[in-house]
């Protein structure tokens, strides 16, 4: 069984630019979380999809968005980049039930000069 | 919260020896934990769970101890190896809310 797949694996953008980060979860996996990991502030919660609805979400500005396709694909979407967004950006997907492990992607690592 | 990276605590252990991580949990509604393990240029990996109605579950050469009235998580891995060389989180979770991660703690194995 394939497992969490990210694309791209790394980036360099530019402060104002905006980007795309996309997710597969593994195949029957209905949720998919992302996380966003940096060395001041670990892994911060950004938001949770399921079945194409955001069900949870974290503490970051508008900015940061996301969403859910019919197959379970997700995209989060940053816009009006800034330096500290310079980070290692985790998705994660679960079966749905609201416990269970989460299965983590190896991620999208994110540089904005 | 703590510096997760370069300002991680890290805990070194000599090959062999066991090692013991330690998380103190912050929701004491919390009812399900998880251990993760993350090597470097990887996401984090599932270790071991534990549900809030049991305060001890054993995997292979790892034992997850839980001790709900001080909000404290204990992850002991027996005879540490090198590739246990990574950075451990504790992530807990109540029903309906996301998961809630640890700053981490980075194991080092000397040789």
């Amino acid at each position: 069984k394939a497992g969490v797949t990210q694309t791209p694996r790394y980036l360099i953008k530019t402060r104002g630019q905006q980007v795309t980060l996309s997710c597969s979860p593994i195949s029957g996996h209905r949720s998919v979380s992302w996380y966003q990991q940096t060395p001041g502030q670990g892994l911060q919660f950004l938001f949770e999809y399921f079945s194409e609805t955001q069900r949870n979400k974290g503490n970051f500005p508008g900015r940061f968005s996301g969403r859910q396709f019919s197959n379970s694909r997700s995209e989060m979407n940053v816009s009006t980049l800034e330096l500290g967004d310079s980070a290692l950006y985790l998705c994660a997907s679960t079966q749905g039930g609201l416990a269970g492990e989460l299965f983590f992607g190896e991620g999208s690592r994110l540089t904005v000069l | 919260g703590e510096s997760v990276g370069l300002h991680l605590p890290t805990l070194s252990v000599q090959e062999g020896d066991n090692s013991i991580i330690n998380c103190a949990y912050s929701n004491s509604a919390s009812d399900y934990f998880i251990w993760y393990k993350q090597e470097s240029g990887k996401g984090p990996q599932f270790i071991i769970d534990i549900r809030s109605n049991m305060d001890k579950r054993q995997g292979q050469r790892v034992t997850v101890l839980l001790n709900k009235t001080v909000k404290h998580l204990s992850l002991q891995i027996a005879a540490t190896q090198p590739g246990d060389s990574a950075v451990y989180f504790c992530a807990e979770k109540n029903d309906g809310q996301n998961f809630v991660f640890g700053p981490g703690t980075r194991l080092s194995v000397l040789p």
